[in-house]
């Protein structure tokens, strides 16, 4: 399998619910991103988390990251039909490269009203 | 809050001939990128670039493909003869390239339909 691999690849819930996804990757890694995107348009900055970090917060988000298991996963709390979009992660492997991400496939995730 | 803009939002072009992608990275990074994704697919790196040179490509950034800076905001990607496989949403991105601050910002694309 690939770089950040997203499972489940789609996801629907109803408003309100609380939707995880989760990312698996193969190699080391700098850090962990995930992005949203909307259909057909660009992606957005959600969460970065570092390798030596193992959860983080950012409002309605929470990002965990087990590097032993080179896994991390995205729950989004009381969600809402805006979160409709297809939701991304991405590895950074830093070191002294350009630290180009590696995309996964992402997870479309769909929430009813 | 600085953002990464792209122009333009849909280019429509005709195989074989070339296109030019601009985008104006956030003004104080230093770290440029472009990235693609065709329909329905993963987003795939093409290439990056830093210091006035490319720093790394991928095996998609082939002799079809260039990227200049012009000149001090303006970061282009060029396709010299398109392919209609090379219809895509490419998206530029930007970083700041200092410790800390990892985050690639992303612009909003620009979507090349080739026929």
């Amino acid at each position: 399998s690939q770089q950040g691999e997203e499972d489940p690849q789609a996801l629907s819930i109803q408003e309100g619910e609380n939707a995880t996804m989760n990312c698996s990757y193969k190699t080391s890694i700098n850090n962990l991103q995930w992005y949203r995107q909307n259909s057909g348009r660009g992606l957005v900055h959600l969460i970065l988390i570092r390798s030596n970090e193992r959860e983080k917060h950012s409002g309605r988000l929470r990002v965990t990251l087990d590097t032993s298991k080179k896994s991390s996963s995205l729950l989004i709390t009381a969600s809402r039909a805006a979160d409709t979009a297809s939701y991304f992660c991405a590895t950074d492997p830093g070191g002294a490269g350009s630290y180009q991400l590696t995309f996964g496939k992402g997870t479309k995730l769909s929430v009813i009203p | 809050e600085p953002e990464v803009t792209q122009t333009p939002s849909h280019q429509v072009t005709q195989m074989g001939q070339e296109v030019i992608l601009r985008c104006v990275p956030i003004s104080n990074h230093l770290y440029f990128y472009w990235y693609r994704q065709i329909l329905g697919q993963k987003v795939e790196f093409l290439v990056s670039f830093y210091n006035n040179e490319i720093s790394e490509k991928s095996e998609i950034f082939d002799d079809q493909f260039s990227v200049e800076r012009p000149d001090g905001s303006n970061f282009t990607l060029k396709i010299r003869s398109t392919k209609l496989e090379d219809s895509a949403m490419y998206f530029c991105a930007s970083r700041i390239d200092w410790g800390g601050t990892d985050t690639q910002y992303f612009g909003p694309g620009t979507r090349l339909t080739v026929l």
